[in-house]
């Protein structure tokens, strides 16, 4: 199985900060990575697709990049409404796994 | 509006079976394949199956297999997930998305809680 290594695990932010997090495969996916929000209580929610796609109604403040093992969600300017949990997502082969995830939580 | 409604969750005995169901509406199902994720409480999330938009192939995570089947039924714009043999490890909450590898739009949940 592809083991997804998630950092950091807790991210304490203020609103209009830049943040990363990151994502590292435990061998090439090729791209097939997406990123989730989820915040308490809720289902998760879809926010970028195979590395860099911004899925539609995510405001463009969310990017992804990435490459090989290593992939990078960026949020350039943190809003009150992005604090939560981030998952990263592998699809490149079976079975799919996730990260264990980034809870951003306000500074 | 896309829209994803899980039913069927609640509590079981180890060793029991219960079956879920999704309902979907807002897309045209049959052009999409489907897939089930989970969520332990407090913990990550867990791919568990998916399955093609005709049914055709379905692919389990090794935990599940051979306990687990995901099954659909396009004209009823439906997903099911029929989990025999349940265990204390398969507690969790259980969702349905569309588009196993995108996973682009999901159920807002069925708990299933398995528990003597």
């Amino acid at each position: 199985d592809i083991q997804m290594t998630q950092s950091p695990s807790l991210l304490s932010a203020s609103v209009g900060d830049r943040v990363t997090i990151n994502c590292k495969a435990s061998q090439n996916i090729n791209k097939y990575l997406n990123w989730y929000q989820q915040k308490l209580g809720e289902a998760p929610k879809l926010l970028i697709y195979n590395t860099n796609n911004l899925q539609t109604g995510i405001p463009s403040r969310f990017s992804g990049s990435g490459s090989g093992t290593d992939y990078t969600l960026t949020i350039s300017s943190l809003q009150p409404e992005d604090f939560g949990t981030y998952f990263c997502f592998q699809h490149n082969s079976w079975p799919y796994t996730f990260g264990a995830g980034t809870k951003l939580e306000l500074k | 509006e896309v829209q994803l409604v899980e039913s069927g969750g609640g509590l079981v005995q180890p060793g029991r079976s219960m079956k879920l169901s999704c309902a979907a509406s807002g897309f045209t199902f049959s052009n999409y394949g489907m897939a089930w994720v989970r969520q332990a409480p407090t913990k990550g999330l867990e791919w568990v199956a998916t399955i093609s938009y005709d049914g055709s192939s379905t692919y389990y995570r090794d935990s599940v297999k051979g306990r687990f089947t995901i099954s659909r039924d396009n004209a009823k714009s439906t997903l099911y997930l029929q989990m025999n043999s349940l265990r204390s490890e398969d507690t969790a909450t259980y969702y349905c998305t569309r588009r196993g590898e995108v996973m682009d739009a999901w159920g807002q949940g069925a708990s299933v809680t398995v528990s003597s």
